[in-house]
């Protein structure tokens, strides 16, 4: 079966600290691959997506992941993390073999130190 | 500009009752899911729509039932409530199952 891991489940850090977030696929078809991001006591909203093209995706709050093929990977990475960071971050792949059905990782949560 | 609406919000059943959940979605998607969340668990897929009058079970469906009579809607079932389904429950929809998935705000659901 398709899935999507996530290899850190917590992680904190101090302000202005560099950010990097794990995420593998195990399929090597055709995906497409997302960050979400859940703030506390919110619902989950989209980072960002890779469908194609640029292997290095920019999305929002100056959140960037990168596709890498050959490693079944799309690590976040964010250069200096905010207290506002403070959230539970979900990686999620559509994968052709899986009816392009969404699959989650377990989710990381990130916690910020000011 | 709604997007995906949950009701209710908060609920408490007791072992054995039944609810059921509604997902509502302004988008015009075909594609729309129910999860469940527990902690360190993640989002575990309990079934989904790919459109109307369709449904297909997901990776936990065991004690759910879903109807998707109209477009816009999805219904999550519990007919016999346990405390096991004691969770967060999501309701998400998509343009395509390719596409990003839009969330509603989730139903926190406890079985006493």
């Amino acid at each position: 079966a398709q899935s999507v891991s996530q290899h850190n489940h917590h992680v904190i850090l101090s302000e202005a600290a560099s950010l990097e977030l794990g995420c593998n696929y195990s399929y090597g078809g055709t995906v497409n691959l997302f960050w979400y991001v859940q703030y506390p006591g919110q619902h989950l909203q989209l980072l960002l997506k890779y469908f194609s093209g640029d292997p290095l995706v920019k999305g929002i709050k100056g959140f960037e992941a990168e596709f890498i093929k050959s490693k079944f990977s799309f690590n976040l990475r964010k250069p200096s993390v905010q207290w506002s960071d403070t959230a539970e971050y979900f990686c999620a792949g559509t994968l052709s073999g899986g009816s392009y059905i969404p699959t989650f990782g377990r989710g990381t949560s990130l916690i910020v130190h000011p | 500009n709604a997007g995906v609406t949950q009701t209710p919000k908060f609920r408490v059943l007791k072992t054995g009752q039944s609810m059921t959940l509604l997902c509502a979605q302004d988008m015009n998607h075909e594609y729309m899911y129910w999860y469940r969340q527990d902690p360190g668990m993640g989002l575990r897929l309990i079934h989904y729509s790919v459109g109307e009058g369709t449904t297909a079970k997901g990776e936990v469906p065991d004690g759910y039932n879903v109807s998707r009579l109209k477009k816009q809607n999805f219904l999550l079932g519990l007919e016999s409530a346990a405390p096991s389904q004691t969770s967060v429950y999501f309701c998400a929809s998509s343009y395509s199952g390719r596409a990003e998935a839009f969330f509603g705000q989730g139903t926190r659901l406890t079985v006493v």
